[in-house]
């Protein structure tokens, strides 16, 4: 069973700075998905970032990217330019490239980010 | 088409009552996921649908746990005899088939269950 961890309950970064959330996973699979979740206190969740396994390249959205360390087992997310908006729970979440699993999302704790002006 | 919609948006009940909530996905989505979160807590995957056969239940839903699906459209989660510990959020989200981000997961805005 593949699992998630985040070790950050909750960080906080003043505007326009940078912050960066971790998240370490475990898995035996060698190909999966990897999500960084944006849960707002509406409580929708929405998709941050992605990144395929077999990809080298970090994955990069705009003022999000994330650096990804496949040997590692480490995904962590860096917003830029942190705004207000982005203050909300960040999930980070696995997902196997596999048919068994259904496609179903393991979710870690979540981190809690403040964003101070 | 505005996204996964589930009603009600609260629900309070006492225990031992039984209560149903539903999920109606993105009309096109063939797969429909439930997952249960508590407070300060990530989701947990509870089950899923592909069209309307329901393909894989967690060992967090219990008997009292029943979720169909008819006609591959809206779902619905029926709690029976709740108890405290089933207070959290139910989310419930849809998706594609498939292997590609086609498949990525959109998510409804969750329906919040006290029971007291």
């Amino acid at each position: 069973a593949q699992t998630v961890t985040q070790s950050q309950p909750e960080m906080s970064v003043q505007e326009a700075e940078t912050v960066t959330l971790s998240c370490t996973y475990d898995t035996s699979e060698s190909d999966y998905y990897l999500f960084w979740y944006k849960q707002p206190p509406s409580r929708q969740m929405i998709l941050v970032i992605r990144q395929e396994a077999y990809k080298q390249q970090n994955a990069t959205e705009n003022r999000f990217s994330v650096n990804f360390q496949k040997a590692a087992k480490s995904f962590s997310l860096k917003i830029s330019d942190s705004q207000l908006g982005d203050a909300a729970m960040y999930f980070c979440a696995y997902r196997s490239a596999g048919e068994t699993s259904g496609s179903r999302l393991t979710f870690g704790e979540g981190t809690q980010l403040t964003v101070n002006p | 088409d505005t996204g996964v919609s589930q009603n009600p948006r609260h629900k309070i009940t006492k225990r031992g009552q039984n209560v149903t909530f539903r999920c109606d996905p993105i009309s096109e989505h063939n797969r429909l996921y439930w997952y249960r979160q508590t407070l300060g807590q990530g989701p947990e995957f509870l089950t899923y649908f592909q069209n309307e056969a329901q393909l894989e239940k967690s060992r967090l839903l219990s008997d009292r746990f029943s979720a169909e699906r008819p006609k591959g459209s809206f779902s619905t989660l029926e709690i029976q005899r709740t108890e405290q510990g089933d207070s959290a959020m139910y989310l419930c989200a849809s998706s594609l088939r498939g292997f590609t981000w086609n498949a990525e997961a959109f998510f409804g805005q969750g329906t919040r269950l006290t029971v007291v």
